[in-house]
């Protein structure tokens, strides 16, 4: 069965320092990735997905995110983060198998601290 | 921007009883979802819906869940006789089918007292 590790549990970062949210997967095709915010209290915004082609994806709000299959990772990252960002972090895989009726599979979360 | 709705934002209810979660999917979205998030804990897929019926389930999903879309635009979540740890925040989700590029809806915090 597929599954999906965030590592980190909590990372605190300064603000205006850069960021790197770590995500590895466990899936026996190559599975479609994405990253996903949620803020206190509010429902799951999709940061970044990646299906094919280019490696290393554009988000929203600055974010991006490098799939590298040898080490079964798609790590986020933001060159500089601000106030705002904090929030949990959730990586998630799916399988299309053509259908589009898969459930995605979610890592526990990271949940991002900034300090001033 | 089209958007997943849902209501009520927070149902509280007693143990044993029936609850129903409602959810009104993007328009033209074809495959409709469940998730559900334990305090504290990561989002687990509940349920997938297409064409009128289950496309694929998880294993919490038992029989005392069910799912339907009664019309063409709401797509409910029914739990017949609610337990303690029924409690939980309920995500809907939709996608046109394409790639599992799922949107979210804002969620259903459920208390089961």
């Amino acid at each position: 069965a597929q599954s999906v590790t965030q590592p980190d549990i909590h990372i605190t970062v300064s603000e205006g320092a850069s960021l790197e949210l770590r995500c590895n997967y466990s899936y026996g095709a190559t599975p479609y990735l994405f990253w996903y915010v949620q803020s206190p209290g509010q429902g799951l915004q999709l940061l970044l997905k990646y299906f094919s082609g280019d490696t290393l994806v554009q988000g929203i709000k600055g974010f991006e995110a490098e799939f590298k299959r040898s080490q079964s990772s798609f790590n986020l990252r933001k060159p500089s983060v601000h106030w705002s960002d904090a929030a949990e972090y959730f990586c998630a895989v799916g399988l299309y198998s053509g259908g589009g009726a898969d459930g995605l599979t979610f890592g526990k979360g990271t949940h991002l601290i900034i300090q001033p | 921007e089209p958007e997943v709705t849902q209501t009520p934002s927070h149902q509280v209810t007693q143990m044993g009883q029936e609850v129903i979660l409602r959810c009104v999917p993007i328009s033209n979205h074809l495959y409709f979802y469940w998730y559900r998030q334990i305090l504290g804990q990561k989002v687990e897929f509940l349920v997938s819906f297409y064409n009128n019926e289950i496309s694929e389930k998880s294993e919490i999903f038992d029989d005392q869940f069910s799912v339907e879309r009664p019309d063409g635009s709401n797509f409910t979540l029914k739990i017949r006789s609610t337990k303690l740890e029924d409690s939980a925040m309920y995500f809907c989700a939709s996608t046109r089918g394409d790639y599992n590029e799922q949107f979210f809806g804002p969620g259903t915090r459920l208390t089961v007292l």
